[in-house]
């Protein structure tokens, strides 16, 4: 049972450019979670995905930031006109319900590196 | 959002000796969950242990426990007999009956040869 799998592991793209990361999350796991961590900082909530819903969104910011989770193959985490500021790591997780009393699983991350 | 403090940056602890990581959270509420993350080099975010709020009785798992103390609001980890691989940045993380997961700032433990 692989585990949730994010890529690419490391990306790099110059400013402007378009930042697209992949998530599949667990197998039997419908609730997916994007969470980013800058340098030296914890995670960060970003967005909360079932399938084909967005759930809720309210850590992403307002622009350039997308996600969707479709019916099938994985979600993807969408960074248009990428800045250096978005240089950071990002977290997919994964559970079988939305309640707290699940344990989410982490990805292994991808790192977003824009020069 | 809920506040998830870690007040000690980095901790050094020789080998097959003791550490204790801090953290302290902000809630008014009385349903919760408390993780304790691991973060290796590799960057894999890894679960070590979680507490249930309404437990009195603190988690253990092997050589990890906790000091659950929920009128302090305060969830410590305890590592015992300190191992190489335990070297890592750890992460307490808070969570509520929703899904958001609130994570301190992290604590760097370095274990000493």
């Amino acid at each position: 049972n692989a585990g949730v799998m994010q890529n690419p592991r490391h990306l790099v793209r110059r400013r402007g450019q378009e930042a697209r990361l992949r998530c599949s999350p667990m197998k039997g796991h419908s609730h997916v979670y994007w969470y980013r961590q800058l340098p030296e900082e914890g995670l960060k909530f970003m967005v909360y995905l079932q399938k084909e819903n967005i759930i809720d969104e309210s850590g992403m910011p307002k622009e350039r930031f997308s996600a969707e989770f479709p019916k099938e193959g994985p979600s993807i985490l969408r960074i248009q006109q990428v800045v250096r500021g978005d240089s950071a790591a990002y977290f997919c997780a994964s559970s079988p319900q939305g309640t707290g009393a699940n344990v989410l699983t982490f990805g292994a991350g991808s790192r977003l590196t824009v020069l | 959002a809920q506040t998830v403090t870690q007040s000690q940056p980095e901790m050094s602890v020789q080998e097959a000796e003791t550490v204790t990581l801090s953290c302290t959270y902000d809630t008014s509420e009385s349903d919760y969950y408390l993780f304790w993350y691991k973060q290796p080099p590799s960057r894999q975010m890894i679960l070590v242990i979680r507490q249930e709020a309404y437990k009195q009785q603190n988690a253990t798992e092997n050589r990890f426990s906790v000091n659950f103390q929920k009128a302090a609001k305060s969830f410590s980890l305890k590592i015992s007999d300190s191992q190489l691989g335990d070297a890592a940045m750890y992460f307490c993380a808070y969570r509520s009956n929703d899904y958001k997961l609130s994570f301190g700032a992290g604590t760097t433990v370095t274990v000493r040869a």
